[in-house]
């Protein structure tokens, strides 16, 4: 069991460009979730998706951000038209159900130049 | 192998009760201690430890790391059943890995 895998593990685009992050979750997972996490500040819940579903994207702002899990391949977050604000960790994790067994992935780091 | 390491498992109290969960952690290039509640959805962050000895508050909770001993605490005074969750604590490393605990499953009886 390879764990959650994220790619890329670190990521540069410039300013305008756009991001994909992947997350392909631990095998027998069906729940998704994406955290962001700015210098010195703890994991900022982003966006919980189950297959095919979102369940629940509080996290997510309004504009340029957005996620998705199909029903084949991993999750992904895509952020349009990038800004150096965007520039930070972005974690995934994956479980089994919505209460336990959290996994996180290793993250992919965003620099926006 | 980092781990970390919380107790107890579970816990049952009755509302109005003070509890303490602890974590201990053993962790290369640690950084940070992090504790998250997590009821029915993602885990919600509470607090981010990065320094020894220093209360964080918030509210009914709290939380202290010790450094030297690898551990910290999670406290709640005056629990209310709203209380009830599952209480993560994971050891945040340099090269931004994150390790989690198996969590405390914490229960309030009304």
């Amino acid at each position: 069991n390879a764990g959650v895998m994220q790619n890329p593990r670190h990521l540069v685009r410039r300013r305008g460009q756009e991001a994909r992050l992947r997350c392909s979750p631990m095998k027998g997972h069906s729940h998704v979730y994406w955290y962001r996490q700015l210098p010195e500040e703890g994991l900022k819940f982003m966006v919980y998706l189950q297959k095919e579903n979102i369940i629940d994207e509080s996290g997510m702002p309004k504009e340029r951000f957005s996620a998705e899990f199909p029903k084949e391949g991993p999750s992904i977050l895509r952020i349009q038209q990038v800004v150096r604000g965007d520039s930070a960790a972005y974690f995934c994790a994956s479980s089994p159900d919505s209460y336990y067994g959290y996994t996180f992935g290793s993250g992919t780091r965003l620099t926006v130049v | 192998e980092d781990k970390v390491v919380q107790s107890p498992l579970s816990l049952v109290v009755h509302e109005g009760d003070t509890v303490t969960l602890n974590c201990s952690y053993e962790v290369t290039n640690f950084r940070s201690l992090l504790w998250y509640k997590q009821e029915k959805k993602a885990p919600t962050f509470l607090f981010m430890l990065t320094s020894s000895g220093i209360e964080k508050k918030s509210g009914r909770l709290s939380s202290i790391l010790d450094k030297k001993e690898l551990f910290s605490i999670l406290n709640i005074t005056a629990t209310q059943t709203g209380d009830s969750a599952v209480y993560l604590c994971a050891a945040y490393r340099g090269d931004d890995k994150i390790i989690f605990g198996k969590g405390t499953r914490l229960h309030i009886l009304p």
